[in-house]
């Protein structure tokens, strides 16, 4: 139980472009997800909190124009990088929360590595 | 603010044990621990709540100090298949999206 899954694995663009990656919970409902970026050798930084049915709540410093979210379903969260540069470059995680559990716990979906040219 | 983690690297031979201290400067509800391959997804180990409640894999074990706002990992008999980056990750609240350290590179070495 506790999968998520995320598509595309990867995705090269050119510069300008917007990309959009989907974010699922497979087995389960999740009121809640988050959106993570890594860079090459850092830590995970937590971008946005999307909740399901209402408007996200982005950490400081991150381009809520930029990088678009929806969550339409219990079940779907989508992250759109608009007019992708060269620095959007890096790995995007989601996760989600897993509110039938009174622990809250996050699972983690396989990423997507983003590659702007 | 982001935990600190210690230490930054281990280096073990196989069946040797480790420990992996968090350590935050504010008040936490929660701390999620994980672990991290070159090029994955961190994989969700544990969890422990502010009140005492823990949920997690039957070989993990971890505490969780609320006053000292510390938690600590601990990996007994390490097995290869441990090496790889572990993370801490807290929360101020339940419903938060998590604050992670900077890892622990641990190297299991047969």
């Amino acid at each position: 139980g506790a999968v998520v899954s995320q598509h595309p694995s990867w995705v090269i663009c050119k510069s300008g472009t917007s990309v959009k990656i989907e974010c699922r919970s497979l087995d389960f409902q999740a009121t809640t997800m988050f959106w993570y970026r890594q860079f090459p050798k850092q830590s995970l930084m937590l971008m946005a909190t999307s909740n399901e049915g209402s408007k996200a709540t982005y950490e400081q410093g991150v381009e809520k124009d930029k990088f678009l979210i929806n969550h339409a379903s219990l079940t779907l969260s989508t992250l759109t990088v608009t007019s992708a540069h060269p620095e959007d470059s890096s790995f995007y995680i989601c996760s989600a929360s897993n509110t039938g559990s009174s622990y809250n716990e996050q699972f983690f979906g396989p990423g997507t590595r983003l590659t702007v040219l | 603010q982001q935990p600190v983690q210690s230490p930054q690297a281990v280096i073990l031979r196989e069946g040797e044990d480790a420990v992996i201290n968090c350590s935050s400067s504010k008040a936490l509800y929660s701390v999620h621990w994980y672990r991290q391959k070159h090029g994955e997804a961190p994989v969700f180990l544990m969890i422990l709540l502010k009140g005492g409640e823990q949920k997690g894999h039957e070989k993990i074990s971890a505490s969780f100090n609320e006053k000292k706002q510390q938690s600590s990992l601990y990996l007994t008999a390490s097995q290869l298949s441990y090496s790889g980056t572990y993370f801490c990750g807290t929360t101020g609240g339940g419903a938060d999206g998590l604050t992670f350290g900077k890892g622990t590179h641990l190297i299991i070495q047969p």
